[in-house]
């Protein structure tokens, strides 16, 4: 059974970059879509970008600028790196497998709060 | 960007009581491929999202049968036939047709 763990900090302060893990087990991120999902305060929820089985990545054009996914393959993990944060990326983030065919998020980690303050 | 409009953004259900989400897209999710790629998920309070129903209508393994996913082009619902107390939280649709991904706003279920 495929198992997705955010680790990072929870506090970052304006203007810093945030960067996040997502450490994988049970399931090889040389397969499938892995990426990265928030959650703002109340219920919005945003699609920020995912990294393929081959690397290549593709990122919500609203954090183009900001924003890259890298992993290691190795360990078995993929990263968040998302860079000038204001107070308004505070979220829940939630790194996730994008199934195959169905193409369509099946498995989710337990979310990383981080909030962006001073 | 798709924006997906959900209704009502607040559910209240009793024990048994069957409901219906409506989501709505500002283009249809039909793709090129004959693929829909709208897709329900459930987030109960405190847990991470969990994916219910895929391509409208199909229900994603270990998900009770009491879920149903319908529509077709830009108009989709998500019933539960009988709600159960395990079935509260907040239900959201997503598109993968048309690149970003984008979420509807959500619907919590609540008990009444």
């Amino acid at each position: 059974e495929v198992q997705l763990q955010e680790s990072g900090p929870g506090l970052v302060k304006p203007s810093q970059s945030l960067s996040l893990t997502c450490s994988v087990t049970g399931y090889s991120i040389t397969s499938n879509y892995w990426g990265w999902i928030r959650k703002f305060p109340g219920n919005k929820m945003e699609w920020m970008g995912y990294i393929s089985y081959s690397g290549s990545t593709s990122y919500n054009p609203s954090l183009k600028s900001r924003i890259s996914i890298t992993r290691d393959t190795s360990k078995n993990q993929f990263f968040l790196q998302l860079n000038s944060v204001t107070t308004e990326d505070t979220a829940t983030y939630y790194c996730a497998r994008w199934a195959g065919m169905r193409y369509v998020m099946d498995a989710w980690g337990q979310g990383a709060s981080v909030t962006v303050s001073s | 960007d798709v924006v997906l409009t959900q209704t009502p953004p607040t559910l209240s259900a009793t024990i048994g009581q069957s409901v219906s989400i409506s989501c709505r897209s500002s283009q249809s999710l039909l793709h090129s491929n004959g693929n829909t790629y709208l897709h329900w998920l459930l987030q109960r309070p405190g847990q991470s999202p969990q994916l219910l129903i895929y391509l409208v209508s199909r229900l994603e393994s270990g998900v009770p049968n009491r879920f149903s996913g319908s529509g077709s082009g830009t108009d989709f619902t998500l019933k539960i036939s009988g709600v159960e107390a395990e079935d509260l939280g907040v239900y959201y649709c997503v598109q993968g047709t048309h690149a970003p991904w984008t979420f509807g706003g959500g619907t919590k279920l609540e008990l009444k």
